[in-house]
């Protein structure tokens, strides 16, 4: 199986900062990597699919690069709506598997 | 408007079995890729199961394997996962998925998602 590792865990960040979560993936997924984001009691959004294509109505401060094996979800300018969890996922390979997820939180 | 609606959760005690639905609305629901997806209590995302829009194909997460079946019935609209032997780690909210593609869940992603129905297997 593909183990997915999202760094941070957990950070805290201010309305306005521009804020980095990184996703390691154990081998080559090539592009094949998205990015969710939860809000609690909520179900996941799907954020970014194929490692840098923004889904419909997703804000442009949301952006995605990288490929092989390390991958990076960049918020431009965090806002108050964007506190919430966020995951990546490869569909590289069965099993489907998700980073274990970061948590960003308002400083 | 897609909209994906799960239910048949509930309590249920350990090797008992449980079937949950998902109703899906708003696409062409024979032309995607359906999965789904468990969220155990303060934990995070662990794909299960996924079947081809055709129903032909199907695949398991190594924890489920041989004790869930995914299916579905394209005239009903309808996906289901029935889940025998349950055990207490399969305690979760089970949420289901659509794909972006009608082959697979592979090379795409979930692009629409339900609201989930929660699984207590507990004595």
């Amino acid at each position: 199986d593909i183990q997915m590792t999202q760094s941070p865990s957990s950070l805290s960040a201010s309305v306005g900062d521009r804020v980095t979560i990184t996703c390691r993936a154990s081998q080559s997924i090539t592009s094949y990597l998205n990015w969710y984001q939860q809000k609690p009691g909520k179900a996941p959004q799907l954020l970014i699919y194929t490692t840098s294509s923004l889904q419909s109505g997703v804000p442009s401060r949301f952006s995605g690069s990288g490929s092989g094996t390390d991958f990076t979800l960049t918020i431009s300018s965090l806002q108050p709506e964007d506190f919430a969890t966020y995951y990546c996922q490869q569909s590289y390979s069965t099993p489907r598997t998700f980073g274990q997820g970061t948590k960003v939180e308002i400083k | 408007e897609v909209q994906l609606l799960e239910s048949g959760g509930g309590l249920v005690q350990p090797g008992g079995s449980l079937r949950l639905s998902c109703a899906a609305s708003g696409f062409t629901f024979n032309s995607y890729a359906m999965s789904w997806v468990r969220q155990a209590p303060g934990k995070g995302l662990e794909w299960v199961s996924a079947i081809t829009g055709s129903g032909d194909t199907t695949s398991y997460a190594d924890s489920v394997r041989g004790r869930f079946t995914i299916s579905r019935d394209n005239s009903k609209n309808t996906l289901w996962l029935q889940m025998n032997s349950l055990r207490a780690d399969d305690t979760a909210l089970y949420y289901c998925a659509r794909c972006g593609t009608t082959s697979s869940c592979l090379q795409t992603a979930f692009d629409f998602w339900g609201q989930g129905t929660l699984v207590t297997v507990s004595s």
